[in-house]
């Protein structure tokens, strides 16, 4: 099992729609960071959360320490947010090493 | 503020040749990774940086994979000799410290073997 875990791997959804792509991890972690990899194109950081919630524009990021979850949330969501969204887990021991989930790939389509 | 510089971009060569990679993190930044993305999974860590010592190097195939970082400043990942299965796009990020503050992404240079 992974100790990062991303659901679901693939959401088609409609302009406008509200997307939810959720991740679970396993082990305990000193922050999560979200990531956005656009087809072709580097990675780019959204957010990095240790607790609560975050907002940035269109996008809410939230995170439940103890149930080691974390969600993240597009509102009105458009095609220019196709893309494939990873969460990775920077570990809690040693050198607190990033541990990556394999990636949600979201199409919107117009 | 630039970002984190790669080259190049693209690169094709057959196997058991070899390859080189360049990054240049963000000024200033101490910490410097290098990651594998193969196509349809998450980047792996292949080397990370504290300035010019190395901090984790456990996933890196050290028969073919070579990286330095001498000045601690900008990196090189080498490959030699590659491999079918060394084909992947090579990230580099960097961050201000171990455990400070976000990543920040290279554009990646992405590597074909024939």
């Amino acid at each position: 099992k992974n100790e990062v875990e991303q659901s679901p791997q693939n959401l088609t959804a409609q302009e406008g729609e509200f997307i939810t792509i959720n991740c679970s991890y396993s082990v305990g972690i000193s922050a999560l960071h979200w990531l956005q990899q656009h087809p072709g194109g580097g990675i780019v950081s959204l957010f990095m959360l240790s607790s609560g919630k975050k907002k940035h524009g269109r996008l809410i990021a939230t995170i439940n320490i103890q149930e080691k979850h974390s969600s993240l949330h597009i509102t009105a969501s458009h095609p220019r947010d196709s893309a494939v969204y990873i969460c990775a887990v920077r570990v809690n021991f040693g050198n607190e090493k990033l541990t990556f989930g394999t990636g949600t790939r979201l199409t919107i389509i117009p | 503020e630039a970002g984190v510089a790669q080259s190049p971009r693209y690169k094709i060569i057959e196997k058991r040749q070899s390859v080189a990679f360049w990054c240049n993190p963000i000024s200033g930044h101490a910490t410097l990774y290098w990651y594998q993305q193969i196509l349809g999974q998450g980047p792996k860590l292949l080397i990370q940086f504290q300035n010019n010592g190395v901090v984790d190097d456990s996933q890196l195939p050290k028969d073919r994979f070579s990286a330095e970082r001498l000045k601690g400043v900008d990196s090189t990942l080498k490959i030699q000799p590659a491999k079918l299965e060394d084909s992947a796009v090579y990230l580099c990020a960097s961050s201000l410290g171990l455990s400070a503050g976000e990543l920040f992404f290279g554009e990646g240079s992405r590597l074909t073997v024939l």
